[in-house]
């Protein structure tokens, strides 16, 4: 098994440029999630989805949108790229245990990106 | 808004020394993990603690989730420079039905030889 895996691992992007973030695992796992992590601010939620056809917002998803059209993929969009989103981007997958817990997340090796 | 603080931010000791870290929440998780993060690497599961009041230990490392289920620690005994990494608690929240993993703020550790 591959696990997680996010392409690029580097992106450099002008101000008001579109990209996606692209998310596979091959784990069959029902839970998806999108995490930026900013010095000193941990990682906080962006999008996550517990399966195909459902998102919710996490705490900041403001300029980024997700879909989840295949358990496999899980693709985050910039919309209009801004210097604010200047992040490390982890992508990370979950599967349910009995009990309704979810078990520990797999985390993708990250996509360093840099809005000018 | 559910927040996860964790302290010290930094902590810099020298080997073989003890040290606790904190994360502490005004919310109720359902579930609290810690995970540990190297330079250039996504985060890494160590433990997850499920009931209040819960300890487990991992050789050298021993984590507690409180009683209320709203705060956890980590203390490591004779520290090693292995131990040295980014270490982050995460709180799985449950809100309208819904299931989200929190992110702590992070605790920075180094452990010089």
């Amino acid at each position: 098994n591959a696990g997680v895996t996010q392409t690029p691992k580097f992106q450099v992007l002008k101000t008001g440029q579109s990209m996606t973030l692209q998310c596979a695992q091959d784990m069959n796992h029902e839970y998806m999630s999108w995490y930026r992590q900013d010095p000193g601010m941990g990682l906080r939620l962006i999008h996550y989805s517990v399966g195909a056809g459902i998102t919710d917002q996490g705490e900041v998803p403001n300029g980024y949108n997700v879909s989840r059209s295949t358990t496999e993929d899980f693709p985050l969009r910039l919309l209009s790229a801004a210097p604010s989103q200047t992040s490390v981007y982890f992508c990370a997958s979950s599967y349910s245990l009995a009990g309704g817990h979810y078990n520990e997340q797999f985390f993708g090796p990250g996509t360093r990106l840099t809005v000018l | 808004t559910q927040l996860l603080e964790q302290s010290p931010q930094f902590l810099s000791i020298q080997e073989g020394e003890n040290l606790t870290v904190y994360c502490n929440s005004s919310s109720v998780f359902s579930s609290l993990q810690w995970y540990r993060q190297e330079p250039g690497e996504g985060p890494v599961l160590l433990v997850t603690v499920v009931t209040g009041g819960e300890v487990k230990k991992l050789k050298r490392l021993t984590f507690q989730f409180g009683d209320a289920r709203k705060d956890s620690s980590l203390h490591i005994t004779a520290a090693q420079p292995g131990d040295t990494g980014l270490y982050l608690c995460a709180g799985e929240g449950r809100a309208s039905g819904t299931y989200k993993y929190i992110f702590g703020t992070g605790t920075r550790l180094k452990v010089l030889a």
